[in-house]
């Protein structure tokens, strides 16, 4: 159990183009979606939080226009990197979490490669 | 917010020893502390958590201690194998009001040498 999946697992897309990460939780119901990203050889860095239903909530740093989330039902999020650039080349990873503990569950990734 | 600060950044260790990483956390409401081991473009895998009211948590070859006074915690493996070859990032998560969003410790990288 505790599934979430995650889609595309690589893209590559011009700058300037628009590019969008699904994040599903496949067996449970995720009352709260978590958006992260990774630069090599560094942690994993919160960009921002998503409650079904409602707006995310973005961490200090991170402009909420050019990385729009969206967060439509209890098993889908979905992160837009709206005109992307060669410096949001990274690793985004999604997490779930179904409410009853702390306990968040990743996705896979997904390699953002901008040229 | 929450601050978790994670040594060492490296760590180098004959296959058999033993290996510590050792993590602290500045915000005293946080309540559950996960280790995860992420090998090189996969996801962060879970491998061991502890909340507060815990002072211990051992899983086979991996344990966990927690230092609430001191704040700080640290993860312990012991019989180390080849396999245990990745980095390790510990975590902090608490429910002041931020949905129970983790912060991660800046990683140690292990390597088990035969």
């Amino acid at each position: 159990g505790a599934v979430v999946s995650q889609h595309p697992s690589r893209v590559i897309c011009k700058s300037g183009t628009s590019v969008k990460i699904e994040c599903r939780s496949l067996d449970f119901q995720a009352t709260t979606m978590f958006w992260y990203r990774q630069f090599p050889k560094q942690s994993l860095m919160l960009m921002a939080t998503s409650n079904e239903g409602s707006k995310a909530t973005y961490e200090q740093g991170v402009e909420k226009d050019k990385f729009l989330i969206n967060h439509a039902s209890l098993t889908l999020s979905t992160l837009t990197v709206t005109s992307a650039h060669p410096e949001d080349s990274s690793f985004y990873i999604c997490s779930a979490s179904n409410g009853r503990n702390n306990e968040q569950f990743f996705g896979p990734g997904t390699r953002l490669t901008v040229l | 917010g929450e601050n978790v600060e994670q040594h060492p950044s490296t760590l180098s260790v004959q296959e058999g020893d033993s290996a510590v990483i050792k993590c602290t956390y500045s915000d005293s409401a946080s309540n559950y502390f996960p280790w995860y081991k992420q090998e090189l473009g996969k996801r962060p895998q879970l491998i061991i958590d502890i909340r507060s009211n815990v002072g211990e948590k051992k899983d086979q070859r991996i344990a966990v201690t927690l230092n609430k006074t001191a704040k700080h915690f640290s993860l312990h493996i012991t019989e180390t194998q080849p396999e245990d070859s990745a980095v390790y990032f510990c975590a902090a998560s608490g429910n002041r009001g931020g949905g129970n969003k983790l912060t991660f410790g800046t990683g140690t990288q292990l390597k088990v040498e035969l």
